[in-house]
């Protein structure tokens, strides 16, 4: 069974251009993550869908980050116009319930690099 | 501010040297979770100890939860190069959805 798999793995753009980051759960799996690790720091959450719904947003930055999640499979983080301060790596992550201690399988990250 | 922070932020130690890794945490908890990372690559995920377990084993991991400090331990016995990465305690609030609050890590070296 394929596990959570993030695409692109690596992406250097220059600041003020837009990069859009995928993710594919794995299958059947409703809850549906984003974090990011900035610059050795801790690893933040950015939001949670459930299914197709935005359960929590609490964590997104600020408007230049868009995440969608159309019909309740993969997911995209879009980030318009990227800034110096985006870089960093941002993980996928996805559960099947919301069951407490329910594991949460992470994909490999998609490191971005904004200069 | 950070729900999880990971004590010491880095440890260097030889092969065959047990690593001790700590967190601690703010508010209540489900669960707390630990998972590596390694250089470059995505998070793995170790070991799960609910807020009703004191202790955990798994392989040569050994975690301990002491829900009074809000704080848990991370031990790994006989440590090898390969366990070289970072690692990370998240824990999982109370009502939160599945939802990890993960701290900054520990960077652990462990040198042939």
């Amino acid at each position: 069974e394929a596990g959570v798999t993030q695409f692109p793995s690596h992406s250097v753009i220059e600041k003020g251009q837009t990069v859009t980051l995928r993710c594919d759960p794995i299958s059947g799996h409703d809850n549906l993550y984003w974090y990011r690790r900035v610059m050795g720091k801790e690893i933040k959450f950015l939001l949670h869908f459930v299914k197709e719904s935005k359960q929590d947003e609490s964590g997104m930055p600020n408007n230049r980050f868009l995440a969608e999640r159309t019909g309740g499979t993969y997911s995209t983080l879009k980030v318009q116009p990227a800034e110096l301060e985006d870089s960093g790596v941002y993980f996928c992550a996805s559960s099947q319930s919301l069951f407490f201690g329910n594991t949460i399988y992470f994909g490999e990250g998609s490191w971005l690099t904004v200069v | 501010s950070q729900q999880g922070e990971e004590d010491p932020q880095a440890l260097s130690i030889q092969e065959g040297e047990n690593a001790t890794m700590n967190c601690s945490y703010k508010t209540s908890i489900n669960n707390l979770q630990w998972y590596r990372q390694n250089s470059g690559r995505g998070l793995v995920h170790l070991i799960l100890i609910r807020s009703n377990e004191r202790e955990k084993h798994s392989g040569r991991l050994r975690v301990t939860l002491d829900t009074s400090k809000k704080s848990s331990s991370l031990l790994i016995t006989a440590s090898r190069a390969a366990d070289t990465a970072s690692y990370f305690c998240a824990t999982e609030l109370s009502g939160g959805y599945n939802k990890l609050i993960f701290g900054a890590g520990t960077r652990l070296a462990v040198h042939p």
